[in-house]
């Protein structure tokens, strides 16, 4: 069962944010977001995660709403190189077995110039 | 960051013959590591999980006797297709989860079977 919900694709203007939506609703009280990208032909790339503050990093800034049901991954200005598939992932975090990356469909980001 | 590697990156095989992929921890001890299956324009699919010292755990539909596994050390997971057909062409990829949980994916590798 899908435990997350993206927009199958979004366009986005070259130096403009990119605000990139993830449904939740289901999501437990000790699972935390995650959010890759996969650029075309290469591995997933982590971004961010968060479990209901909102996050920050060189990349991108994470948004969690405090019902936690949904999320926002910004990219502050996007550019040509941002272009990938975005997975939104919830998981229990630690070494625990069972608690592996398990993907959807993602958003395919196309940023233009 | 972490560094998880694959090799090879590419691999093109004749119909019938075996290949093996390795996937190698290359700053950390991975206890579990991950194969995926990537096909053209779809989401990662989790093949199987491989954990150190043991048997992995198949994901349902996905042969083991045809995809061989073996986690013989705490920095290397192989993965060997075998008898490889046209079909089994697809984006091969591994993750490896450090103590912490944390999991980091390899860069794939790409198998093309004429």
């Amino acid at each position: 069962d899908a435990k997350t919900t993206q927009p199958p694709s979004m366009d986005c203007a070259e130096g403009r944010a990119a605000n990139l939506p993830c449904n939740h609703s289901t999501i437990s009280g000790n699972e935390y977001v995650y959010w890759y990208r996969q650029i075309h032909s290469q591995g997933p790339q982590y971004i961010i995660h968060g479990l209901k503050n909102n996050e920050t990093n060189e990349m991108a800034s994470l948004i969690i709403t405090e019902d936690r049901k949904s999320s926002t991954l910004i990219l502050p200005h996007a550019t040509l190189r941002d272009t990938a598939v975005y997975y939104c992932i919830v998981r229990v975090a630690g070494g625990n077995a069972g608690n592996m990356l398990t993907f959807g469909g993602g958003t395919r980001l196309m940023v233009k110039p | 960051g972490a560094v998880v590697s694959q090799h090879p990156s590419r691999v093109i095989c004749k119909s019938g013959t075996s290949v093996k992929i390795e996937c190698r921890s290359l700053d950390f001890q991975a206890t579990t590591m991950f194969w995926y299956r990537q096909f053209p324009k779809k989401s990662l699919m989790l093949m199987a999980t491989s954990n150190e010292g043991s048997k992995a755990t198949y994901e349902q539909g996905v042969e083991k006797d045809k995809f061989l596994i073996n986690h013989a050390s705490l920095t290397l997971s192989t993965l060997t297709v075998t008898s490889a057909h046209p079909e089994d062409s697809s984006f091969y990829i591994c993750s490896a989860r450090d103590l912490r949980g944390e999991q980091y994916f390899g860069p794939g590798t790409r198998l093309t079977v004429t």
